[in-house]
């Protein structure tokens, strides 16, 4: 079946370096994705999404790319603070026959050494 | 414009019992999906509904079950809880197209 894969499971990065993650899909008809934060205790939030038509996109610290003939989407979060501290989900979804598929990375959480 | 709201926020139920959990949607929001998360399992999505209708299952079991109402608010309902059903269950919900979910903040039932 459909799924995404989420890589890494946990990440420590020094306060002020750059986090990546990334995710790879197998449903060649997904077309939206977006990425969730997840802080510990409160519910996901979504942070950035981008569509199939569209390479990149940029929101201040925070970047996604999608390369969609590898079926690859990456996040990007630049100078890092010990807020963006959280667990983020990657997801993918598109239109199946009859209704919306959404399916999710595993997750991965972040830690942001001082 | 109020956010999801999910209760009850927390349970205790015993092995065999069964359990309704309740999600109201942001108002104008048909589209109600539901996920479990565990620590092992990441977010697992269970079902969604839309204008009253399941329109797309996740690979849970039969004793997992939800029905949606006309004014979009969703009842989730698992039969014969086992220990492993123990989890953080959130709903969210859009529009009814692709677009951001807007999570609950969840019920976390418990299982003893």
């Amino acid at each position: 079946g459909e799924n995404v894969e989420q890589h890494p499971s946990t990440l420590s990065v020094q306060e002020g370096d750059s986090a990546v993650i990334k995710c790879t899909y197998s449903d060649s008809a997904s077309n939206y994705f977006p990425w969730y934060k997840q802080e510990l205790g409160k519910r996901p939030q979504l942070i950035i999404d981008i569509r199939s038509n569209v390479g990149e996109k940029k929101d201040q610290r925070i970047a996604v790319t999608l390369n969609k003939t590898a079926k690859h989407f990456s996040l990007h979060i630049t100078e890092t603070q010990p807020e963006d501290s959280a667990v983020y989900f990657c997801a993918a979804t598109g239109w199946g026959s009859s209704a919306s598929k959404i399916i999710f990375g595993s997750g991965t959480r972040l830690s942001i050494r001082p | 414009k109020a956010g999801v709201t999910q209760t009850p926020r927390y349970l205790i139920k015993t092995r065999g019992q069964q359990v309704t959990l309740s999600c109201s949607p942001i108002s104008g929001h048909r589209s109600v999906s539901w996920y479990q998360q565990t620590p092992g399992q990441g977010l697992q999505f269970l079902f969604e509904y839309f204008s009253e209708t399941q329109r797309n299952k996740g690979n849970f079991p039969g004793r997992f079950s939800g029905r949606q109402f006309s004014n979009s608010r969703s009842e989730m309902n698992v039969s014969t809880l086992e220990l492993g059903d123990s989890a953080l269950y959130l709903c969210a919900s859009t529009l009814g197209g692709l677009d951001e979910q807007y999570f609950g903040p969840g019920t976390r039932l418990t299982v003893t």
